[in-house]
């Protein structure tokens, strides 16, 4: 078990359907990541959380909305996507300091049909 | 010029065989450099972690940074089976908040 949990881990939904996808950590870290993985891309950074507040949106469009109710919580909010965002989406977190690493969650498969 | 730059591969090699895994990066400010390791279906581990230039060694694995170069490798000596996945090189600047940049990943396959 890694110490970043993600839920779903398979996810399929039509453009009109809202869902979430969940992350828990339990590394005692306080900055968590959104990441969307594609294949033939490198990893994406979607946003970054320190300490609950959101300290980096990388253009990400508004159907994607993170939320971050404390240090080891982080959703997702998916609303009216499109196909070219199924992807695997990927939850991760570290403690934030210029050295230290990142830990990833096994990741949510997502499918927008 | 993107800023990380790894050949995706698909690197294929028989099991034993010494693999070389390079990626080379823009920005000198670069001081961390990591190497993770993602199986199919499954989210990126870390494998390997260096601070500026040198080499850290951990059993198998053998990470090495030139940063005169720009340039950072990971060898895998007597390479297993379970070594096919793929191998992300990750990259981060010295200043708090920065995050990880990530090279497009190079998928191995070993076979037995």
């Amino acid at each position: 078990e890694t110490g970043v949990t993600q839920t779903p881990r398979h996810l399929v939904m039509g453009m009109t359907n809202k869902k979430s996808l969940k992350c828990e950590q339990h590394l005692g870290h306080n900055a968590m990541y959104w990441y969307k993985q594609s294949a033939k891309k490198p990893l994406e950074l979607m946003f970054v959380y320190n300490f609950k507040e959101q300290t980096e949106n990388n253009s990400v469009p508004s159907r994607f909305s993170p939320e971050c109710p404390n240090s080891s919580h982080l959703f997702l909010h998916l609303h009216t996507l499109q196909p070219e965002d199924s992807a695997l989406y990927l939850c991760a977190s570290s403690q934030e300091n210029p050295g230290n690493t990142i830990y990833f969650g096994e990741g949510s498969w997502l499918t927008v049909v | 010029q993107k800023e990380v730059e790894q050949d995706p591969g698909p690197l294929s090699v028989p099991e034993g065989a010494i693999v070389s895994l390079n990626c080379t990066y823009s920005n000198s400010a670069f001081q961390y450099f990591m190497w993770y390791r993602q199986y199919s279906r499954k989210g990126p581990e870390l494998l390997m972690y260096t601070y500026s230039s040198g080499n850290k060694e951990d059993g198998r694995f053998t990470a090495q940074v030139d940063k005169s170069s720009k340039y950072i490798s990971l060898f895998i000596r007597d390479s297993q089976p379970s070594d096919s996945a793929t191998y992300l090189c990750a990259i981060k600047g010295n200043q708090a908040g920065t995050a990880l940049i990530f090279g497009k990943g190079t998928t191995l396959s070993v076979s037995s």
